[in-house]
Order: C-alpha cells, then structure tokens, then sequence
C-alpha cells in the first residue's frame, strides 16, 4: 500500500514563525503535491514538484515555498507564518512524471497561526 | 486556469436511495477526471476516474458521466450506505494540475 505520512497532525505557531511541514511518501513516486483545504473552497494547489529539486507554483503559491532534495521528501515552508495561513494542509504523490494518474494523500496537518 | 464548480454542496438520501453530485468545468483542454472521497479525519482516496476518451465508467455501485461538449461530469452512487456518508470532491486534470471542486457533503439516512 502507498503511504504518505505528514510530520504533524496539529500545529499552532505564532504570527511571523517560520514553518516547515514535512511530507514523505514510500512508493518511489515522482510527483508530489502540496494543497491546502479550506471550507467552500475545496483543495487549492500551493506548489507540485515532478522530480528532485524541481518545483512549480500552484495556484496560490504566495507566502510558501517548497524544498525537495530527495524523491521521498517534499517540505512546505511558511516563511512567515500569517493568520490567513490557517487551514488544513494536505501533501500529495504519483507516479509517471507530469500525468494524470491517481494522487495519494497524506492524512493532513492542521495549521493555527496566532 | 481551470474552474470547476461541484454541486450540490450537500446531500441527504435515504439509505438504499441514488445519490447524484454534478460538476462542470472551464478548460476543454482537460482530459482526465478523478473523484475523491474523503472520511473524517482522512485525507481524500480517489474512488474513480475517467479520461476525456471515454463517456461513461462504472465500478460497482459507483458510475462516472462524462460529457465533453457541455463540459460536465457526474457521479453517480447507487443503493447508498451509510459508509458512503463523507465529502466528494471532483476535479479535472489541466495544465499538469488537478483543480477541485468545493466538495459536497453527503448524509446518509438510516
């Protein structure tokens, strides 16, 4: 079974904190995903990555950045945490580089920023 | 880039009943269709998918429509139970990322 695990269930930081959200998956996949989930607003992607190093914005990639300097492992940073930075946070992997294939989730983290 | 709207955004049926979510998309460039379920305190598992090639896909009590020239899609689940109660989320497949629908809460009635 594919696994995809997330650092933290729960995270509460301060205003101006820097994060780092941990993801890592089993299944030697190339692409992995960073969302996040907010009520009404569905999943939004942040950033995605289709293999070592590489990475490309999402839809709503301001106030992140991401890191991926091995395939199993793709870290989503908050360089400065702000209030409308709460939500929840999903990470994502599949396989065949840039194609539409099945997305596996990880369980999410839920982020509060104070 | 691509929109999809997902509706309703929450249902109720009796157990034993149909129930129907629909979604429409913007880009006719998209080609591939995936829904998603997702448990409470879960992340979201695809449950079917289905490619710009093909019309319609079933797998058990699940079904997937796909009409490329109106630009929608629907799911279909029969005899419903109340393990399919959660949130069902569609998406299509663009420009190497997937965009989601709002999501629609479904209830299952005992």
């Amino acid at each position: 079974d594919v696994k995809v695990t997330q650092s933290s269930r729960y995270l509460v930081k301060r205003t101006g904190e820097k994060v780092f959200l941990e993801c890592v998956q089993d299944m030697d996949h190339e692409n992995m995903f960073w969302y996040r989930q907010d009520p009404g607003l569905g999943l939004r992607l942040i950033y995605f990555s289709y293999d070592v190093k590489m990475k490309e914005k999402g839809d709503i990639p301001e106030g992140y950045s991401v890191s991926r300097e091995k395939k199993e492992r793709f870290s989503l940073i908050l360089e400065s945490a702000s209030t409308n930075q709460t939500s929840m946070y999903l990470c994502a992997s599949s396989f065949g580089t840039l194609t539409p294939n099945e997305q596996f989730f990880g369980p999410g983290t839920r982020l509060t920023v104070l | 880039g691509e929109n999809v709207e997902q509706h309703p955004s929450t249902l109720s049926v009796q157990e034993g009943d149909s129930a129907v979510i629909k979604c429409t998309y913007s880009d006719s460039a998209s080609n591939y269709f995936p829904w998603y379920k997702q448990e409470l305190g879960k992340g979201p598992q695809l449950i079917i998918d289905i490619r710009s090639n093909v019309g319609e896909k079933k797998d058990q009590r699940i079904a997937v429509t796909l009409n490329k020239t109106a630009k929608h899609f629907s799911l279909h689940i029969t005899e419903t139970q109340p393990e399919d109660s959660a949130v069902y989320f569609c998406a299509a497949y663009n420009d190497y990322k997937l965009s989601f629908g709002a999501g629609t809460t479904v209830t299952v009635r005992a």
